[in-house]
C-alpha cells in the first residue's frame, strides 16, 4: 500500500531544543524520501531528501534518520529556532513510478522563544 | 525571474460552474504537477506530465482535466465544480520524469465552490 504516516500531528518546543519528526511507510519499493517543508501563507518547499543507500543525511541542523528495516524514518532539528516554525511533510517515491510523491499528512511544528 | 507561476491566485465559484487554472514554469523543467491541498493540509498528487505527456493520472473525479501545450505550461480544468473540490491546487514543475528530482511549487490557486 502507498501510504506515508507522520507523528505528532502538532510539535511545540522551546528555542534552542531539538525537534524530532517522525515518519513511517508500507511500500517497501520506496527508495526516495524527501522532507518539505510549508510556511504559513506559502508553498511546499523542498528542505532534505535521502536514499535507501544510507541511513543518514546531514544538512547543517538538518538530519534525517532511516531505518530500512523498520520503514521509518525521522528528521531532527537540532538548535530549533522561531524560524523554523512551520508544517513540514515527509514524502516518498519509488523510481518505478515517474517521480510520482506521496505525502504524509504533515507536522506542524512550533518552536517558542 | 525563473520560476513555477499560477493563475488566478483566488477564484470564488458555484456549484456547476466550470473553471480553469493556468500553470507556467521558467525554469526550463520538462515535467510538471497538479496537486490538491485540502483543508487540512492534505497534499495530494492528481496529474503529472513530461513533455506534454500525461504520466501520472490519479484516480480523481472524470470532471477534472489537465491539458498540456508544451513543457512549460500545464493547465486544469474543472467542469461543473462540487463543494468538495474547494482546496488549494498547486502545480509544480522538476527536472526529469522520473524519481530523485526536487519538484518546485508554485504560488497556489485558492478555489472556493459555494
Amino acid at each position: 500500500q502507498q501510504q506515508v504516516r507522520q507523528s505528532p500531528q502538532s510539535l511545540t518546543v522551546w528555542e534552542g531544543e531539538t525537534a524530532i519528526l517522525n515518519c513511517s511507510y508500507e511500500d517497501s519499493t520506496f527508495d526516495y524520501f524527501p522532507w518539505y517543508w510549508q510556511f504559513p501563507r506559502e508553498s511546499p518547499a523542498l528542505l532534505i531528501a535521502i536514499r535507501p543507500v544510507s541511513n543518514k543525511k546531514e544538512d547543517g541542523r538538518f538530519t534525517i534518520f532511516f531505518n530500512k528495516r523498520e520503514k521509518k524514518l525521522s528528521l531532527h532539528i537540532t538548535d530549533s529556532q522561531p524560524g523554523d516554525s512551520a508544517t513540514y511533510f515527509c514524502a516518498a517515491s519509488a523510481s518505478y513510478n515517474q517521480g510520482k510523491l506521496i505525502f504524509g499528512q504533515g507536522t506542524k511544528l512550533s518552536i517558542k522563544p | 525571474e525563473t520560476a513555477v507561476f499560477q493563475t488566478p491566485n483566488y477564484h470564488v465559484t458555484q456549484v456547476g460552474n466550470e473553471v480553469s487554472f493556468n500553470c507556467k514554469q521558467t525554469l526550463g523543467h520538462d515535467t510538471m504537477y497538479w496537486y490538491k491541498q485540502d483543508s487540512k493540509k492534505l497534499l495530494k498528487i492528481m496529474f503529472s506530465y513530461n513533455n506534454k505527456q500525461l504520466i501520472v493520472n490519479e484516480t480523481v473525479p472524470r470532471r477534472f482535466s489537465p491539458q498540456s501545450s508544451d513543457k512549460a505550461h500545464l493547465n486544469l480544468r474543472i467542469k461543473s465544480v462540487e463543494p468538495e473540490d474547494s482546496a488549494v491546487y498547486l502545480c509544480a514543475s522538476s527536472v526529469g520524469g522520473g524519481n530523485y528530482a526536487e519538484q518546485f511549487f508554485g504560488p497556489g490557486t485558492r478555489l472556493t465552490v459555494l
